[in-house]
């Protein structure tokens, strides 16, 4: 397909381990964000790709989250140490440059037991 | 303070209808861009329409318009003869020139469209 995706689509981990999820952007867009959402609220930064560049990882809420991207290609959201303050859904998006409008993956939602 | 605020958590409106969501914005850039998305309950984020701070002009896309008054520091979306497809969250978002180049997103409106 043509669009951002993600996986997995859902995961369910227990409180202390560690989650990969998985972004796979539109090919060529070499910006790439990752947002949270937690239930009923909206979209919170957490950090932005953006070509070479070195990441924006202001929105980053503790050093047990941690994120990587090769080139521009696929990028990795790593959350060590799960807390059930974790649970939510994880998007992903895409864009052309940092002027373009950015596309959204159907998200990863996490549980956290 | 909030950089983006939307006031009203839940809305309805009749099917054919027009509405209109609310959106302020907060910001000391000159450059900015605001944007909305409908994100129904199946959970994807579906861009529906964008306005520069430079635009002369209110965006239009379709059945949405985009009311931007600058000094207001207001972009409310209108959806013009409301479907029941449109039911769904609609979120406000703003991206600044300088610094974060990602979207700083407000809490929602939860639009309900009844037959």
């Amino acid at each position: 397909g043509a669009g951002v995706s993600q996986s997995p689509s859902n995961k369910v981990t227990e409180k202390g381990k560690d989650v990969e999820l998985r972004c796979d952007p539109i090919s060529g867009h070499t910006a790439l964000y990752w947002y949270r959402q937690r239930l009923g609220q909206g979209l919170e930064f957490l950090i932005y790709f953006q070509g070479n560049s070195a990441p924006d990882k202001s929105g980053l809420p503790s050093d047990r989250f941690s994120a990587e991207r090769t080139g521009e290609s696929v990028s990795t959201l790593t959350i060590q140490r799960t807390q059930q303050e974790d649970s939510a859904v994880y998007l992903c998006a895409s864009s052309l440059g940092t002027i373009g409008e950015q596309f959204f993956g159907p998200g990863t939602r996490l549980t956290v037991l | 303070a909030q950089k983006i605020t939307q006031t009203q958590p839940g809305m309805f409106v009749q099917e054919k209808e027009a509405v209109t969501l609310d959106c302020t914005y907060d910001t000391s850039d000159p450059s900015y861009g605001l944007f909305w998305y409908k994100q129904p309950s199946s959970g994807e984020m579906i861009f529906l329409i964008y306005q520069g701070s430079y635009d002369q002009q209110n965006a239009t896309e379709g059945r949405y318009s985009l009311n931007f008054q600058k000094a207001r520091k207001s972009a409310n979306l209108v959806i013009s003869a409301s479907q029941l497809g449109d039911s769904a969250m609609y979120f406000c978002a703003m991206r600044e020139s300088a610094g974060r180049r990602a979207l700083t997103f407000g809490s929602g409106t939860r639009l309900q469209v009844q037959p």
